[in-house]
């Protein structure tokens, strides 16, 4: 059963442009979290998802940001017009219930 | 808001020596993980714990739960330099999981 997978790894982005970071959730979970870690700090919820739906977004910035999990295919979180800040490690995780998260190895945003 | 609270957050320890990590939340969630993260590498799930009293060990680690006072231990035992890591613990609050700032393990030979 693989696990949590997420692409890409690595992303380079020039300021003012788009970023698309995919999760693919393990096998049989239906529920995917998003979260951001910033250099030297611990991780910090953005969003919860199931399929198709948005069940909690509260960590998400208002503007520029945002997430789908589409009936077919991988959780996508989208960052528009990205800025320096947004630079970051962006972490997915899945569950097959409210019980116990596995994460993915994560997508490292570089803005430049 | 919720808190979660870990100390200390740099921690350097002779290879051998015993220590305890502090995780300090100020929910009444009885849900607590544990999380390793290596440099540039994701969460490694070490231990769930779901009650009060909830104590659970791998190998050289023991965490534990009081959920009365909140808090939660992750007590390291004749550390060895494998166990250098950053250590995270989390909360589960309604459908978000809250973490602390992590604490910064170096083991020393």
């Amino acid at each position: 059963n693989a696990g949590v997978m997420q692409n890409p790894r690595h992303l380079v982005r020039r300021r003012g442009q788009e970023a698309r970071l995919r999760c693919s959730p393990m096998k049989g979970h239906s529920h995917v979290y998003w979260y951001r870690q910033l250099p030297e700090e611990g991780l910090k919820f953005m969003v919860y998802l199931q399929k198709e739906n948005i069940i909690d977004e509260s960590g998400m910035p208002k503007e520029r940001f945002s997430a789908e999990f589409p009936k077919e295919g991988p959780s996508i979180l989208r960052i528009q017009q990205v800025v320096r800040g947004d630079s970051a490690a962006y972490f997915c995780a899945s569950s097959p219930i409210l019980y116990e998260q596995y994460f993915g190895p994560g997508t490292r945003l570089t803005v430049t | 808001e919720l808190k979660v609270e870990q100390n200390p957050l740099f921690l350097s320890m002779q290879e051998g020596k015993n220590y305890t990590i502090y995780c300090n939340y100020s929910t009444t969630s009885d849900r607590l993980y544990w999380y390793r993260q290596d440099p540039g590498k994701s969460l490694e799930s070490l231990f769930v714990l779901l009650s009060n009293g909830a104590v659970k060990q791998e190998g050289r680690l023991m965490a534990s739960l009081d959920t009365k006072a909140r808090l939660s231990t992750l007590h390291i035992t004749a550390a060895v330099h494998d166990l250098s890591a950053t250590y995270f613990c989390a909360v589960l609050d309604n459908n978000d999981m809250r973490f602390g700032a992590g604490t910064r393990l170096t083991v020393k030979p």
